[in-house]
């Protein structure tokens, strides 16, 4: 049962334009959710995360936004630029601890 | 200051043979998570220490798996006997106490298995 889930394997987007991936959830017991960014050979780092008292937080070039109702997140990323290239996980803590991670999305931004 | 630690960073081995992954929290931080990501996937929880300490360990196959936390600071992650299966990355992370809503989780390199 995939609780967190990322439809898109993979995304191309040039740079300077908007980057947006999404995340869907099943769980309605979720409510705090993280996104992680995956270099090839290192481990996943922290991006952003959202409450979901929230439906909108902003960081810098990264937004992430939170519709309860369709349990569905995206991030948006503008200007996208070439080191944005990553693996994108969606992330959310079951029962305060434990991160269940979705399947990834694949981002390239080629100038 | 260094970030979680492992080693070895690959390893491949004949399927039936034991394997070891050990792991460097960042200092100061008691618990300590191992994760297991396959090809194409996110990570997946195996074991998460509070100190020395298991606290969950539900997702650990205990047949081949076992991890040890002996002073509550490293830990070593064993499959005995690996299974073509097993070939994944295994990730290590670490945080302070408390929920992750509020306590980063900082994650390893990871160490990528190849069972042959």
């Amino acid at each position: 049962d995939q609780q967190v889930k990322q439809n898109s394997p993979s995304l191309s987007v040039q740079e300077g334009r908007i980057s947006i991936l999404n995340c869907d959830y099943t769980n309605s017991m979720f409510d705090y959710f993280l996104w992680y960014k995956k270099y090839p050979a290192e481990g996943p780092t922290f991006l952003i995360s959202i409450s979901s008292i929230k439906d909108k937080n902003e960081d810098g070039r990264f937004t992430v936004f939170l519709n309860k109702s369709a349990k569905h997140l995206s991030l948006h990323i503008v200007p996208s630029q070439p080191g944005d290239s990553a693996v994108y996980f969606c992330a959310a803590p079951h029962r305060t601890d434990k991160l269940i991670f979705g399947t990834g999305t694949r981002l390239q931004v080629f100038p | 200051e260094a970030g979680v630690v492992q080693s070895p960073r690959y390893k491949i081995i004949e399927k039936k043979q034991p394997v070891a992954f050990w792991c460097n929290p960042i200092s100061g931080h008691n618990t300590l998570y191992w994760y297991l990501q396959n090809l194409g996937q996110g990570p997946e929880l195996l074991i998460r220490y509070e100190n020395e300490e298991a606290v969950d360990d539900s997702q650990l196959p205990k047949d081949r798996f076992s991890a040890e936390r002996l002073k509550g600071v490293d830990s070593t992650l064993k499959i005995q006997p690996a299974e073509l299966g097993d070939s994944a990355v295994y990730l290590c992370a670490s945080s302070l106490d408390g929920p992750v809503s509020y306590n980063e989780q900082f994650f390893g390199p990871g160490t990528r298995l190849t069972v042959l």
